[in-house]
Parts: structure tokens; sequence; C-alpha cells
């Protein structure tokens, strides 16, 4: 149980397209999800935390605009990168969690991730 | 911003062998600790969640221990198998994080038959 898809595995695009990410957890209903970043041999770096038909929250430094978060179910979340630049270039990974009651930590499920290369 | 640390960020270890590394972390605000097996081009794998000082967890030949009033906690193999070759990371999660964690970089571990 507790199975995180996320698709593509890997992308390749030109400068200036936008890159849509998907998230799905496969036999759960996640409360939330949570996107990261990683660079080459640094940590997770969280990007935004999604709850569903809300509003996403993103971390300090992370632009809003250029980095759009949907989470429409209780089993998809999206991010799309717009207009993206070779900056962009990183590994995104994204997690779901189920919120249970009188827990403050919930356990997080991973999807595979997915490399974007910006050309 | 909090800092993880891990260390070592490699290890190479023979097959039989036993090794440990370790996790630091702000011990202030503490709620968890959890840890992931991170094995390439696969999601990483939950294999603990240690919230009280003094716990021990165990999987098979995969232990970790944890002391919140220091702030680490370390993750034992014993007996290392080929299959035990993955990036192990740490994630730290505060009373007032609202379910956020904070990831360390990661010890990448690679067992030689």
């Amino acid at each position: 149980g507790a199975v995180v898809s996320q698709h593509p595995s890997r992308v390749i695009c030109k400068s200036g397209t936008s890159v849509k990410i998907e998230c799905r957890s496969l036999d759960f209903q996640a409360t939330t999800m949570f996107w990261y970043r990683q660079f080459p041999k640094q940590s997770l770096m969280l990007m935004a935390t999604s709850n569903e038909g809300s509003k996403a929250t993103y971390e300090q430094g992370v632009e809003k605009d250029k980095f759009l978060i949907n989470h429409a179910s209780l089993t998809l979340s999206t991010l799309t990168v717009t207009s993206a630049h070779p900056e962009d270039s990183s590994f995104y990974i994204c997690s779901a969690s189920i919120r249970l009651a009188g827990k403050i930590y919930n356990e997080q499920f991973f999807g595979p991730g997915t490399r974007l290369t910006v050309l | 911003i909090l800092n993880v640390e891990q260390s070592p960020q490699s290890l190479h270890v023979q097959e039989g062998d036993s090794t440990n590394f370790t996790c630091s972390f702000p011990s202030s605000n503490f709620y968890a600790l959890h840890w992931y097996r991170w094995e390439t081009a696969k999601s990483p794998e939950a294999l603990f969640v240690m919230t009280l000082n003094g716990d021990e967890k165990k999987k098979g030949r995969i232990s970790a221990t944890l002391n919140t009033k220091e702030g680490y906690s370390y993750l034992y193999i014993k007996g290392s198998q080929p299959e035990d070759s993955a990036t192990y990371l740490c994630a730290f999660g505060t009373t007032d994080s609202w379910g956020k964690l904070q990831f360390g970089a990661g010890t990448q571990v690679v067992v030689t038959p």
C-alpha cells in the first residue's frame, strides 16, 4: 500500500516552454502533497505544501508564478514549471501524506521523481 | 533554516561487514525523526519514524537509535548485503513545522561482494 506515482520520469524541453509534472497517490487519499527539488549532492529542498482544494503554501524563495501547483483532488497534484529556463533543470520529487487525527507528523510516501532538463 | 547533517556523505562496505552512520539535527522543538532508504531510480522508502528520546527501531538487519537531547540518530546495518546499497536519508520534523520535514543530504552506501 501507499504507492505514489509521478510522471513523467524524465523530460527534456526547450527554454521558454512549460512542463507539467503529475503526482498521484494510487491506493490512498492524500490530504497533503509536498513538492521537493534536489540539486546534485544536496538534500531534498521543500518547495511547497499542497492541500486538496486550497492554494499551495510556498517556501521562502520559491516563485509561485514560476512553479504552479494544483491539487484538484485527493489523489492528484500537479507542478507546472512555467517558461522553463536552464537553471530550472533539476530533480523534482513529490510526496503524499494522510493527515491523522491527533498527530502533528504524517508519514510521507514518495514518488520516484522527475528529472527535468531544460535546453 | 534548520540544518540536518548526515555523515559520512558516502561509504563503501564489504559484504558481511556491519556499518553505521549518523544524522544530527537541532534538538529544539523536536517532534519526529524519519529514516528513508532510496535506491537509484526508485521512490524513497520509509524505514523508521522515531519520536521518543531513547527510541530504538529495528527492521531485519537495519536498526536505528534516537537521542533527542543531544540531537542525533544512528542507523546501523548488520552484515551488509549488496541489496543494502542505497542512499539513506534522514528527515526531521518539529512541533511547529506542520508536518513538513527537513532532510539531510543522505549517506550513500555501496556494499561490494
